[in-house]
């Protein structure tokens, strides 16, 4: 059974719309990420929460937002897609804990969203 | 997160051990020794961790250099399932570790 959900796999938006893509999960993890992933290119983190708090890379763009609105769900907002954008969006889960016990935690990844820009 | 290195392609056998060398020379004594792989169209998946001692799991077997500077990642046997691109990854103990921090990674090809 699917831990991590993201919806939809393949999102399909024009130049300048805004977009959101979602992440589920049943793990009740309280951290959640996402990451970018360009074509050949490794995963990239954007951003994470960490319960409610909401932590961001220093070179992720203004253009992407996050929200999460509970333990289970988190969203990606790319207000103005642009064509470099284009990529695979990838949510994850950890457990949180206190320092000298996260180093060990497992991630779990969603299938992703593959995003195009037309 | 310290860095890794690892050769960009790997060939292998099915049915056949394959061992997936990364090198972490400027590795913390705080460091576990992570390794993830991505399967094609899909999400990175957990293959196995260490911190100094070697691992096994039902996936694969972890084996960790005495100086911890470089491990390796062994497939005992091969399967066409098995190709995909394997990170390593090193992951600290500070509250940045919750964070993974993907170098180029290996793209292991399998031959049937």
């Amino acid at each position: 059974d699917a831990m991590v959900i993201q919806n939809p796999r393949y999102q399909v938006t024009q130049f300048g719309k805004p977009v959101t893509l979602s992440c589920s999960q049943t793990l009740n993890h309280n951290v959640m990420y996402w990451y970018q992933q360009k074509s050949s290119q490794a995963p990239k983190l954007l951003f994470h929460y960490y319960d409610k708090d909401f932590n961001n890379e220093a070179d992720t763009p203004d253009n992407f937002q996050s929200r999460r609105p509970n333990t289970s769900f988190c969203f990606l907002d790319i207000r103005s897609p642009g064509l470099g954008d284009a990529a695979m969006y990838l949510c994850a889960t950890s457990r949180g804990g206190i320092a000298g016990l996260v180093a060990k935690n497992i991630q779990y990844f969603g299938a992703g969203t593959r995003l195009s820009v037309l | 997160d310290a860095k890794t290195t690892q050769p960009n392609s790997m060939e292998s056998n099915e049915e056949e051990p394959v061992h997936l060398p990364c090198n972490h020379s400027t590795i913390s004594g705080t460091d576990y020794i992570h390794w993830y792989r991505q399967l094609p169209s899909q999400g990175p998946e957990y293959v196995i961790h260490g911190l100094t001692s070697n691992v096994n799991n039902r996936m694969a077997s972890l084996a960790i250099a005495e100086d911890r500077k470089s491990s390796t990642l062994i497939l005992h046997r091969a399967t066409l399932r098995d190709a995909a691109v394997y990170y390593c990854i090193l992951r600290d103990v500070a509250p940045a570790g919750n964070m993974l921090t993907f170098g180029g990674g290996t793209r292991l090809m399998v031959k049937p």
